[in-house]
């Protein structure tokens, strides 16, 4: 079975703190693509950032950045200089060459406090 | 417009009556999916059409639970005889093209509570 699991349901920092969210998933599969969603209170999910899983090199976007281990089946999220605006549930997941189905994990709520 | 709309953003039904929730997708775009997102939980996969046709209709949870894509853009999903465990939060994505790596956007959401 193909899942997704965030251990941290919720984590809560400084403003200006760097936070790591974790995930790790499970597929048997080669060839995929990991991505990051973010879901503000009440607004819709947008796109944070995206891994390639062929590409060795860890994708950045600005102050948001990963630590993907491809062996270890490892995706997590880092993020630099937080901001209140980062507050939101963030949910990882991936999408498989062979079908068009975006796994997710539970998510993580993130609270950046001032 | 700008993004990926659905109607109605909120609604409130009776155990057992039928169901209608529209999506909008974004001028253009090839993929249009349907996601159920219980409340806490992540999304969860539903289906997923390419232009007018639904080529994976897997993740719907019963035959109670029926989408359409008829013209290529506009998609509703349909729920007959609503039961309180369809309470949740249906989101609707598209993406420009069909491949698997490409950007989902997605719309606010209709929030169901069947009481």
């Amino acid at each position: 079975a193909q899942t997704v699991t965030q251990s941290q349901p919720e984590m809560s920092v400084q403003e200006a703190e760097t936070v790591t969210l974790s995930c790790t998933y499970d597929t048997s599969e080669n060839n995929y693509y990991l991505f990051w969603y973010k879901q503000p209170p009440s607004r819709q999910m947008i796109l944070v950032i995206r891994q390639e899983a062929y590409k060795q090199q860890n994708a950045t976007e600005n102050r948001f950045s990963v630590n993907f281990q491809k062996a270890a089946k490892s995706f997590s999220l880092k993020i630099s200089d937080s901001q209140l605006g980062d507050t939101a549930m963030y949910f990882c997941a991936f999408i498989t060459d062979s079908n068009y189905q975006l796994i997710w994990g539970a998510g993580t709520k993130l609270i950046i406090k001032p | 417009g700008a993004g990926v709309s659905q109607s109605p953003r909120y609604k409130v039904a009776k155990r057992g009556q039928d169901v209608a929730l529209r999506c909008d997708p974004i001028s253009g775009h090839v993929s249009l999916f349907w996601y159920q997102q219980a409340l806490g939980q992540g999304p969860e996969f539903l289906t997923y059409f390419q232009n007018e046709a639904q080529l994976d209709k897997s993740g719907l949870p019963s035959d109670r639970f029926f989408a359409e894509r008829p013209e290529g853009s506009v998609s509703t999903l349909k729920i007959q005889r609503t039961q309180q465990e369809d309470s949740a939060v249906y989101l609707c994505a598209s993406s420009f093209n069909q491949g698997p790596s490409n950007e989902q956007f997605f719309g606010p959401g209709t929030r169901l509570t069947v009481l």
